[in-house]
């Protein structure tokens, strides 16, 4: 049963344009939650996190949103260039809980020209 | 530049045979972890480990997986015998929990050893 689900496999936006990457979760412990970037061939590497006790982080173009009622985070960024195109894995996790990490399935997100 | 690093980054091998895979985390780290990845599931938590003991082996198939930590600048993952269902991506990935703190922020990704089991 999967916890961290993101239902859309791929995104494709125009270069310049906002990204949504969306993320749902079920379990209501979470109150970590991470953004991986993966190139292919690459590791995928850490890209922004927000704890629970906040609705939105943001980091340059990226803004994560968080909804715990709804149990549905969110990936922005803005503006999208070619180069963020990658595969990006949503993760959730239990602080105090030896850094567990739930992942998704993953986004694959084009960024169009 | 420190990273993680991953051996061998390919393996192609027959059903049945041994496969072990090798992780250096990164000097100084504490806590490294084996994930899976494959198109069906994803990224899949394997195990980890904390100063060389193992935390978590629950998502790995006990009959044929096995992680070790020999020493704090090696990781093991060894699959005997090996068969097609574990053909995979698979990560190590490391990370640091300081004194006083009970989980890591951010773990480091190596880049994954490619394993096709024929």
């Amino acid at each position: 049963d999967q916890q961290v689900k993101q239902n859309s496999p791929s995104l494709s936006v125009q270069e310049g344009r906002i990204s949504i990457l969306n993320c749902d979760y079920t379990n209501s412990m979470f109150d970590y939650f991470l953004w991986y970037k993966k190139y292919p061939a690459e590791g995928p590497t850490f890209l922004i996190s927000i704890s629970s006790i906040k609705d939105k982080n943001e980091d340059g173009r990226f803004t994560v949103f968080l909804n715990k009622s709804a149990k549905h985070l969110s990936l922005h960024i803005v503006p999208s260039q070619p180069g963020d195109s990658a595969v990006y894995f949503c993760a959730a996790a239990l602080t105090g809980a030896n850094s567990k990490l739930t992942f998704g399935k993953g986004i694959t997100l084009s960024v169009r020209p | 530049d420190a990273r993680v690093t991953q051996t061998p980054r390919h393996k192609v091998t027959e059903m049945g045979q041994e496969v072990t895979m090798r992780c250096q985390p990164i000097l100084g780290h504490n806590t490294v972890f084996w994930y899976r990845q494959t198109m069906m599931q994803g990224l899949e938590l394997l195990a980890y480990f904390r100063n060389r003991a193992p935390l978590d082996d629950s998502g790995m198939p006990k009959d044929r997986f096995s992680a070790e930590m020999p020493d704090a600048t090696l990781a093991t993952l060894k699959i005997q015998p090996s068969e097609p269902r574990d053909s995979a991506v698979y990560f190590c990935a490391s990370g640091l929990v300081r004194d006083g703190e009970t989980s890591t922020d951010t773990q480091y990704f190596g880049p994954g050893t490619r394993l096709t089991v024929l």
